[in-house]
C-alpha cells in the first residue's frame, strides 16, 4: 500500500515558470514532509521540508504549500531553470517511529 | 557538505551469488539505512540500523539479506544468494538522530543479477 502518492511520474516546463509538484497521503500520524531532489547518478538530496503545523514554507524559490485537512501538499518551484531537471521526491515521516516514506518521484524537465 | 560514500558504484553477479555492497557514512551519524531504487524511481525503504541492531526492517528484507557494521567500519549490505529480482540500485543513507529530518544518501550501488 502506497502511504505516499505523488500525481504525476513525469513533468515538463519552460525556462522561467513555475513547476508545481503534487503529493497526497493517507496516515494522519505523518507530522513531517521533507521534499528531496535527485539527479541522475547521484543519491536524493534533502530540499526543503515542511512541519504539519504549518501550511506553507519557503527557501528561495522553492516554496511547499501543505493542506492538513486534504492531506495534501505542493512543491512550487518559481522561476524554473534548466539545473532544476530531477526527480523530485515527496516523504513524509511517521510521528511514532520516525520512519520515512517516499513517494514514487516526479521527474521534473525544464526546456531552455 | 557531509557526504556518505557507496562503493562500489556498479556490480555486476551471476544468480546465485553472494554480493556485498559496502557504505561509509557521515563520520557522526548514529542511524543507517538502506533503501531500493527501481527504474530510477520508487525508493523503498529496506532496513535501518542503530547501536549495531536492525531498529526495523520491511518485507523487501528478505532473509537472504542481511546487514552489519562490524568496529564502526562500513555499513555493509550482503545478500546471499542473489536471484534476479534484486537488481536494482542500492542507496545507503545516514542521519545524525533518530527524528530523521534529515538524512545523508551515498550515490547509489547499482546491482545487476545475471
Amino acid at each position: 500500500q502506497q502511504q505516499v502518492r505523488q500525481s504525476s511520474q513525469s513533468l515538463t516546463v519552460w525556462e522561467g515558470e513555475t513547476a508545481i509538484l503534487n503529493c497526497s497521503y493517507e496516515n494522519s500520524a505523518f507530522d513531517y514532509f521533507p521534499w528531496y531532489q535527485q539527479f541522475p547518478g547521484e543519491g536524493p538530496a534533502l530540499l526543503i521540508a515542511i512541519r504539519s503545523v504549518s501550511d506553507k514554507k519557503e527557501d528561495g524559490r522553492f516554496t511547499i504549500f501543505f493542506n492538513k485537512r486534504e492531506k495534501n501538499l505542493s512543491l512550487h518551484i518559481k522561476d524554473s531553470q534548466p539545473g532544476d531537471s530531477a526527480t523530485y521526491f515527496c516523504a513524509a515521516r511517521e510521528a511514532s517511529n520516525n520512519r520515512i516514506f517516499f513517494g514514487d518521484g516526479t521527474q521534473l524537465v525544464v526546456k531552455p | 557538505g557531509p557526504k556518505v560514500l557507496q562503493i562500489p558504484s556498479h556490480q555486476i553477479i551471476d544468480m546465485g551469488q553472494m554480493v556485498t555492497l559496502n557504505c561509509d557514512p557521515v563520520s557522526n551519524h548514529l542511524y543507517f539505512y538502506w533503501y531500493k531504487q527501481i527504474l530510477g524511481q520508487q525508493m523503498e525503504f529496506l532496513v535501518n540500523f542503530y547501536n549495531g541492531k536492525v531498529m526495523e526492517k520491511s518485507k523487501l528484507f528478505k532473509d537472504q539479506f542481511s546487514v552489519e557494521r562490524p568496529d564502526g567500519s562500513y555499513f555493509t549490505l550482503k545478500i546471499q544468494p542473489t536471484a534476479l529480482e534484486d537488481s536494482a540500485v542500492y542507496f545507503c543513507a545516514s542521519s545524525l538522530q533518530q527524528s530523521n529530518e534529515r538524512l545523508f544518501f551515498g550515490h547509489g550501488t547499482k546491482l545487476s543479477v545475471l
